[in-house]
């Protein structure tokens, strides 16, 4: 079946690290989206790419890193920047980055700051 | 500076009723309106895309109405039952770019045996 996979669903970091959080589709979608969802509010927008090693900042980009070295793949780095970091993460992904498609997103991670 | 809101928060209705949940946006200047299913811990599913030049999608026992000039959307939900419980949530875009996506906070809809 086609989808989108996010691993780990849950992650525990400590201040002071970086945690990378998966995520791949077999979609064959050209554009992938990142997004950060906190209890009682709409997502929002951290990083969006459109093709293959180009990506873009989307609302709240600080203390976040991405790569998009492969199509089906879109990995997020949170850093030791990110200074409210605990949050439930989804990562999106659409046929292309025109707007006249579904987005389909994958089951989330959720990330807590001990 | 687009803003989607999503009234009330939560919602809870017996088993069987027709519902209607609604989404505001505060510019009519859009591309497209999509509606999204979120159960409790888990992302977010499609339900229905409706383009701007459209009035309405139907799937099933879901129908979303687009009204532009008012900066409305609803989403009915024909004779409801407990598996329609979860969270829905309206998302607005701007224009064809990637980045103008608006999420509305969501419903929390609760369907009572």
């Amino acid at each position: 079946d086609g989808g989108i996979t996010q691993s780990p669903k849950y992650l525990f970091r400590k201040e002071g690290q970086n945690v990378t959080l998966s995520c791949e589709q077999n979609l064959n979608h050209d554009a992938m989206y990142w997004y950060r969802q906190d209890p009682g509010q709409g997502l929002r927008l951290i990083y969006y790419s459109q093709i293959v090693n180009d990506f873009q900042k989307g609302d709240i980009a600080e203390g976040y890193s991405v790569s998009r070295e492969k199509k089906e793949s879109f990995p997020l780095t949170v850093t030791s920047a990110q200074k409210n970091p605990t949050a439930f993460y989804l990562c999106a992904s659409s046929m292309d980055a025109s707007g006249a498609n579904v987005l389909t997103f994958g089951a989330g991670s959720r990330l807590t700051v001990l | 500076k687009q803003e989607v809101t999503q009234i009330p928060a939560a919602l809870s209705v017996p088993e069987g009723e027709n519902l209607v949940l609604n989404c505001s946006f505060t510019d009519s200047a859009i591309y497209n309106l999509q509606w999204f299913r979120q159960d409790p811990g888990k992302g977010l599913t499609s339900l229905l895309l409706i383009q701007s030049s459209q009035r309405e999608q139907t799937s099933g026992r879901l129908n979303a109405s687009l009204d532009k000039s008012s900066g409305r959307s609803t989403l009915y939900i024909a004779a409801s039952q407990p598996g329609d419980s979860a969270t829905y949530l309206c998302a607005v875009r701007r224009d064809s770019s990637a980045s103008k996506i608006i999420f509305g906070s969501g419903t929390r809809l609760s369907i009572r045996p």
